[in-house]
C-alpha cells in the first residue's frame, strides 16, 4: 500500500535554531497534510498542500510541496519552546474515502 | 465547546474484559474515524464511517467493533482485551472525506494489565 517516509525521527535544537522535517513518497501524491501533536495531546491539523511546487507560510512555519508532488517539507524558523511536539505529514491513502496515511512523525525538542 | 469529544480519557482494565470508547462531534462533519497510536507514536487508521456507513475497515481483529448510531457519533467496542491493545485511541472527524483536514478528539489512553 501507499507509504510515506518521514525523517528525521527525532530532532533536538537550541531555541532560536531552525528545524526541518521531510516527507517522501514513492508515488505521486494528490495532496499532503501536516499535523502537530503536542506532548500528551492530540494531532492538530496545520495545513494542506495541493499544487505542485506550492509554498505556504504560517508565521515561522514554511510548508513546501515538491514539484513532482512526491515530497514535502516543513521548516520552522527560529524555534521556540512552544514548537515542541511531534510533526506528522499525512497523505490521502485511497480514492475518495478520506483515509489518511500518516508518516512516522518527527519529534522536536527545543532546549531553552 | 469541544468539537470532537471522546470518553473516557483514560481506561485501565484487565485482560479479557470488554470495554467501549465513545466519540461525539458537533462540527456537522460527515465522516468519522478511529485511529490507534502506538507507543512509538505511529498513527494507524482502524475504521471510518461516512454518514453512518462503514467505508474503511482496516485489518483489525474482529474483537474491535465500531458502531455509528448517527453521523455525529462513532463508538468503539473492544471484546476480550489483550495486552497488545494498550495504546492511545483517537477519534477524528472530517468534512468531505478529509479534504480539509481532520479534527481529532483528545484521545483515550487504554492500558490493559
Amino acid at each position: 500500500g501507499q507509504q510515506v517516509m518521514q525523517i528525521p525521527q527525532y530532532q533536538h535544537v537550541q531555541e532560536g535554531e531552525d528545524f526541518t522535517t521531510y516527507c517522501n513518497s514513492s508515488t505521486t501524491l494528490s495532496n499532503i497534510q501536516w499535523y502537530k501533536q503536542r506532548p500528551g495531546g492530540h494531532p492538530v491539523f496545520l495545513i494542506q498542500l495541493v499544487k505542485s511546487g506550492e509554498v505556504k507560510k504560517q508565521k515561522r512555519l514554511t510548508f513546501q510541496f515538491g514539484e513532482a508532488k512526491k515530497n514535502s517539507s516543513l521548516h520552522i524558523t527560529a524555534t521556540q519552546t512552544t514548537d515542541v511536539g511531534t510533526y506528522f505529514c499525512a497523505l490521502d491513502g485511497s480514492s475518495n474515502t478520506g483515509k489518511l496515511i500518516f508518516g512516522q512523525g518527527t519529534t522536536l525538542q527545543v532546549k531553552p | 465547546d469541544t468539537a470532537v469529544s471522546q470518553t473516557p480519557k483514560y481506561l485501565v482494565t484487565q485482560m479479557g474484559n470488554d470495554k467501549s470508547i465513545k466519540c461525539e462531534q458537533n462540527l456537522g462533519h460527515d465522516t468519522m474515524y478511529w485511529y490507534k497510536q502506538d507507543s512509538k507514536k505511529f498513527l494507524k487508521i482502524m475504521f471510518s464511517y461516512n454518514n453512518k456507513e462503514l467505508i474503511i475497515n482496516e485489518t483489525v481483529p474482529n474483537r474491535f467493533s465500531p458502531k455509528s448510531p448517527d453521523k455525529a457519533h462513532l463508538n468503539l467496542h473492544i471484546n476480550s482485551l489483550e495486552l497488545g491493545d494498550s495504546a492511545v485511541y483517537f477519534c477524528a472527524s472530517s468534512q468531505n472525506r478529509g479534504t480539509y483536514g481532520y479534527t481529532f478528539g483528545s484521545g483515550t489512553r487504554l492500558t490493559v494489565v
